[in-house]
């Protein structure tokens, strides 16, 4: 079965600390994995995904399927990075049907 | 230009009636999804649009949820007999093209539907 699980509910750290948001996930095969966001009062929309290895927003995530995990990490937190994130993976081939973790919310205190 | 839009934004029905939610994608865009996020989870894959025909409702829960893309546009959820635990938001994305790899989906503000 697909799943992905976001052991956090709530993430509460201080302005300028390292941030790492836990998702781990079950698929038989090979999925592509996804990070979205969503801001208060926004929509949501994708931060980041593993196949195009990038940074976004100081955000970067690794793949590792030893442990199928895909962790969220910043360096250094900022305020403007609260939100809700939610992981999230789907087969890569065929048409992209996401299947969502729980969300994690992220609380950056100054 | 314009996101995807959803509307209404909120509806309350009574248990037992029909309801319709819209959803207007991104102009030009081909696929559309259909989601639903109940209280305190993450979105919920509903169902699927490739052009006008439904690629994949896999995710609807009963016979009771319908959708429709007649111009290969706009899209309609219909929900009949509404019942409490249809309580939720409904979400709409669409995207360019449907390839799973590369693809970008785009989110709608969601229609919250309350059940009385």
């Amino acid at each position: 079965a697909q799943r992905v699980t976001q052991p956090e509910k709530l993430l509460s750290v201080f302005k300028g600390a390292p941030v790492e948001l836990k998702c781990n996930y079950s698929y038989s095969g090979s999925p592509e994995l996804f990070w979205y966001v969503q801001y208060s009062r926004q929509r949501l929309q994708l931060l980041l995904r593993h196949i195009s290895r990038e940074s976004i927003k100081g955000f970067t995530a690794d793949l590792n399927k030893g442990e199928t995990s895909f962790h969220l990490k910043k360096p250094f937190a900022q305020e403007e990075d609260s939100a809700m994130y939610y992981c999230a993976l789907s087969r890569n081939t065929g048409f992209q049907k996401l299947v969502f973790g729980t969300g994690t919310r992220l609380l950056v205190s100054p | 230009g314009a996101g995807v839009s959803q509307t209404p934004s909120n509806k309350v029905t009574e248990k037992g009636k029909y309801v319709e939610l819209r959803c207007d994608p991104i102009s030009g865009h081909t696929a559309l999804y259909w989601y639903r996020q109940s209280l305190g989870q993450g979105p919920e894959f509903l169902i699927y649009f490739q052009g006008t025909g439904a690629a994949d409702d896999s995710g609807l829960p009963n016979d009771r949820f319908f959708a429709v893309r007649p111009e290969g546009s706009v899209s309609t959820l219909k929900i009949q007999r509404t019942e409490r635990g249809d309580s939720a938001v409904y979400l709409c994305a669409s995207s360019y093209v449907a390839a799973a790899n590369t693809d970008t989906q785009y989110f709608g503000p969601g229609t919250r539907l309350t059940v009385l």
